[in-house]
């Protein structure tokens, strides 16, 4: 099993609808959680990171996390065709190596005007 | 702060050749990450410095690759013999990192990466 494990997609979203990425993961002592997204021939960039269960908003996007179910999701309101990549979970561990962090593969998202 | 820098932007080599991949990082960041990302694999981190010191170098493939760190400013990745299987796209990230599992500490800033093609 993969430590972070998300759909690679291609996720097809209407442009203004909501998208909704998930992704799961192994290490239940899991202490931090990241979404990155990463344009194609770009670097991942950070969009958002949450470590508390529930809901953490900023803007058009929600990050949920589920401690118990292993389970962290990102959702983006009102979707825009810039909204087009692949989005990067990431995990930190929590144990001894308390700054490396994990990555899915990514989810491939596309907004269709 | 200009961010993580790396060089060269794009690198093609024939196999066998050594390839030496060179990163800055931000200043006063104490974490240095090297990682690999293919279609078939993803993002994959191959070794981690702290202050310097590597501290994780168990995603490192084989032998033929090596990476150094002999100053907070700089970092290399070396290839030798290099070969087709790792052509990739190498990113470097840094952290401020540190004891504190606070998120923002963990952020890890990617520099632009190095689209590696070995023939």
């Amino acid at each position: 099993q993969k430590e972070v494990e998300q759909n690679s997609g291609p996720l097809s979203v209407p442009e203004g609808a909501i998208a909704s990425l998930n992704c799961t993961y192994s290490d239940r002592g899991s202490q931090s959680f990241f979404w990155y997204r990463q344009y194609s021939g770009k670097s991942p960039e950070l969009i958002m990171f949450i470590y508390s269960n529930g809901d953490k908003e900023d803007g058009r996007f929600t990050a949920q996390l589920n401690k118990a179910s292993q389970y962290v999701s990102l959702l983006i309101r009102d979707s825009q065709p810039s909204d087009s990549a692949t989005y990067l979970c990431a995990v930190n561990p929590g144990y001894s190596s308390a700054s490396k962090i994990i990555f899915g593969s990514g989810t491939r998202l596309s907004i269709r005007p | 702060d200009a961010g993580v820098i790396q060089s060269p932007r794009h690198e093609v080599t024939e196999m066998g050749q050594e390839v030496t991949l060179r990163c800055k990082p931000i200043s006063g960041h104490d974490y240095l990450f090297w990682y690999r990302q293919t279609m078939m694999r993803g993002l994959e981190l191959l070794i981690y410095f702290n202050n310097n010191v590597p501290i994780d170098d168990s995603g490192m493939p084989e032998d033929r690759f090596s990476a150094k760190m002999p100053n907070a400013s700089f970092s290399t990745l070396k290839i030798q013999p290099s070969e087709p299987r790792d052509s990739a796209v190498y990113f470097c990230a840094s952290s401020l990192g540190g004891a504190s599992l606070e998120p923002n500490y963990n952020e890890q800033f990617f520099g632009p990466g190095t689209r590696l093609t070995v023939l």
